[in-house]
């Protein structure tokens, strides 16, 4: 199974700050990572898919990069709304695998 | 408008089955692939089962291979779990998916005497 080793497991950031989550997988990926938002008592929302393509609605501060086996994620401009838990997937091989999450809090 | 609603969840004790159902609208559900995914009271999220368009195409992880079973119903527009032998540490809220959004709300599972 690939492993996702992200980090880190949580961060502290103020209003308007630029924030990076990054993801390692165990094994190349081919870029075949999401990235998903879930704040407390919802259900997860995907933002990100193919590494760096944005899901329709997904806001235009939220970026993704990486190939190979390193990825990262980063929102820019942190608003009060972004305050959430963050995590990546790796849907190249079975069985897909999440990354064990980043908790965003507010400084 | 695109829902995901399941139902099906409860209290369950260990060694006995539970099946979850999940409604789709808004969509054309017989083009997704479906996915259940779960996360166990304060704990991440963990992929538990995929299906193709037509069923005849199932994915499991092997924490729940042999005791978990996908299928679907095209003609009703609803995914199923049919979960088989459940353990304490099935415990948790189940998602409904497909590529993209929305999840369902999530059902909660729980296995305990």
């Amino acid at each position: 199974d690939i492993q996702m080793t992200q980090s880190p497991p949580s961060l502290s950031a103020s209003l308007g700050d630029k924030v990076t989550i990054t993801c390692q997988a165990s094994q190349n990926i081919n870029k075949y990572i999401a990235w998903y938002q879930q704040k407390p008592g919802k259900a997860p929302r995907q933002l990100i898919r193919y590494t760096s393509t944005l899901v329709s609605g997904t806001p235009s501060r939220f970026s993704g990069s990486g190939s190979g086996r390193d990825y990262s994620f980063s929102i820019s401009n942190v608003e009060s709304e972004d305050i959430a838990s963050y995590y990546c997937l790796q849907y190249d091989n079975l069985p897909w695998t999440f990354g064990g999450g980043t908790k965003l809090e507010l400084k | 408008e695109v829902q995901l609603v399941e139902t099906g969840g409860g209290l369950v004790q260990p060694g006995r089955s539970l099946k979850l159902s999940c409604v789709a609208s808004g969509f054309t559900f017989s083009s997704y692939w479906m996915y259940w995914i779960r996360q166990a009271p304060g704990k991440g999220l963990e992929w538990v089962s995929s299906i193709n368009t037509d069923g005849g195409s199932t994915y499991y992880p092997d924490s729940v291979k042999g005791r978990f079973t996908i299928s679907r119903d095209n003609a009703e527009n609803t995914v199923y779990l049919q979960m088989n032998s459940l353990r304490s540490e099935d415990t948790a809220t189940y998602y409904c998916a497909k590529e993209g959004n929305p999840w369902g709300q999530g059902t909660l599972v729980t296995v305990s005497s």
